[in-house]
């Protein structure tokens, strides 16, 4: 299994506060995703990162922002939640162009904003 | 953006059956992949498969990459195989995943 963690894996918040959701790799691959999934939508990209400092938005991105300091580290704040926020999210690390190019996920972050 | 189309939506089989799934594309993609949600939530990639054929186990998809398509083949299925199974393509780096297919295996 590739090595990624999500922490915290269940978190509970009120409407209005910001919340930080952290993302954490040990296999040095270059790519980061944020993605959420909701029932009836599949996954949706929120936002990515193609190396340290370097993050562009996906498709969902509105109400998300995100930071790679590291290169182990991909953290998502959603800077005043929103009951549509709601969801579960899901962090995921590739490579490209290297022969190795699967995208491997995190365990998710089920996160409900009351 | 690529659409990605799955079918079917939901699946209900008998362990042992054989079924397969479908994925078409609304753009060419370099990049494709089938993953397979368990009940648990937990998602697994299947396989990284831009073209041609790969098998693992009893599992193989074919993609054909000139009309925009992909297959996923489940073979004796068995009640571990349930979940849900998603394709995903795009152009490098970056994934459009479909909706995916409900599998549910019955013993």
């Amino acid at each position: 299994d590739a090595g990624i963690t999500q922490s915290p894996r269940h978190k509970v918040t009120e409407t209005g506060t910001p919340v930080t959701l952290r993302c954490h790799q040990t296999e040095n691959h270059r790519y980061m995703y944020w993605y959420r999934q909701d029932p009836g939508h599949g996954l949706r990209l929120i936002h990515y990162s193609y190396g340290v400092k370097d993050t562009d938005k996906g498709e969902v991105s509105d109400g998300y922002s995100v930071s790679r300091s590291k290169t182990e580290d991909f953290l998502l704040t959603l800077e005043s939640a929103t009951s549509s926020q709601t969801s579960v999210y899901f962090c995921a690390i590739s490579e490209w162009g290297s022969g190795t190019d699967t995208q491997y996920f995190g365990p998710g972050t089920r996160l409900t904003v009351l | 953006g690529i659409q990605v189309e799955q079918s079917p939506p939901d699946l209900i089989l008998q362990e042992g059956a054989n079924s397969t799934l479908r994925c078409n594309f609304s753009d060419s993609v370099n990049n494709l992949q089938w993953f397979h949600q368990n009940p648990w939530g937990q998602l697994i990639n299947l396989f990284y498969i831009p073209s041609g054929t790969k098998q693992n186990g009893r599992l193989s998809a074919t993609t054909v990459a000139t009309e925009r398509y992909s297959l996923l083949y489940i073979s004796s299925s068995q009640t571990t195989d349930s979940g849900v199974y998603f394709c995903a393509g795009g152009s490098n780096y970056k994934l459009t995943f479909g909706k995916g297919t409900l599998l549910t295996v019955n013993p």
